[in-house]
């Protein structure tokens, strides 16, 4: 069975730019979820989206915003880019959240924001 | 808000020691989920607890469900060197996905 992929694997971009994340889930998996880690630190919830809608967001701006198609596939948008947005993306995907939240990683993008 | 703190931020131990991790909420958790992260790795499931004062073995790893179900922990028998990362608790708040601070194991052999 495939796990989470994600795409691109690393990516340099300016301030201000804008950048597009993209991850499939595992097979079968309707939830994807968007994390954010910083260079030695924890993970910082993004996004949550479940059956093609956000059910939830973590407490980052609007310039962070993302979609899921109806493939379950997933993109994180990110607009005006600042250095501080330097980090691993980290992108999971779990089962319908009926019961069980366990969460499946893909191996993450890493942004670089000169 | 919800307020997870993960106790120690770091830990060396020599191999072959124990090591510990904390997990502690200021609110009661309906569930509890444990994952590791390897250096340069993504986070993996380790295992979910669910009810309260549960315990749970995997190996040389116990886990532990308070009987508040406010704390958690993760016990190592004996590390090895293939131990090594952080290890993060992920309490279930229903609608948001928190992961605690995490705890970076160095092993030394």
């Amino acid at each position: 069975e495939a796990g989470v992929t994600q795409s691109p694997t690393h990516l340099i971009k300016t301030r201000g730019q804008q950048v597009t994340l993209r991850c499939s889930p595992i097979s079968g998996h309707t939830s994807v979820y968007w994390y954010q880690q910083a260079l030695g630190l924890g993970l910082q919830f993004l996004l949550w989206y479940d059956e093609g809608e956000e059910r939830n967001r973590g407490n980052f701006p609007p310039r962070f915003s993302g979609r899921q198609f109806p493939n379950y596939s997933s993109e994180l948008n990110v607009n005006a880019l600042e250095l501080e947005d330097s980090a691993l993306y980290l992108c999971a995907s779990s089962l319908r959240p009926d019961g069980s939240y366990e969460q499946y990683f893909g191996p993450g993008t890493r942004l670089t924001v000169t | 808000g919800q307020q997870v703190m993960q106790i120690p931020q770091y830990q060396h131990v020599q191999e072959g020691e124990d090591f510990t991790t904390y997990c502690n909420s200021s609110t009661t958790l309906s569930n509890i989920q444990w994952y590791k992260q390897r250096p340069g790795g993504h986070p993996v499931f380790l295992i979910q607890l669910v009810k309260s004062g549960e315990v749970k073995k995997q190996k040389r790893l116990t886990f532990q469900f308070g009987e508040a179900k406010k704390n958690s922990s993760l016990h190592i028998t004996a590390t090895q060197t293939t131990d090594v990362g952080t290890y993060f608790c992920a309490p279930d708040t229903g609608n948001q996905f928190y992961f605690g601070t995490g705890t970076s194991l160095t092993v030394i052999p």
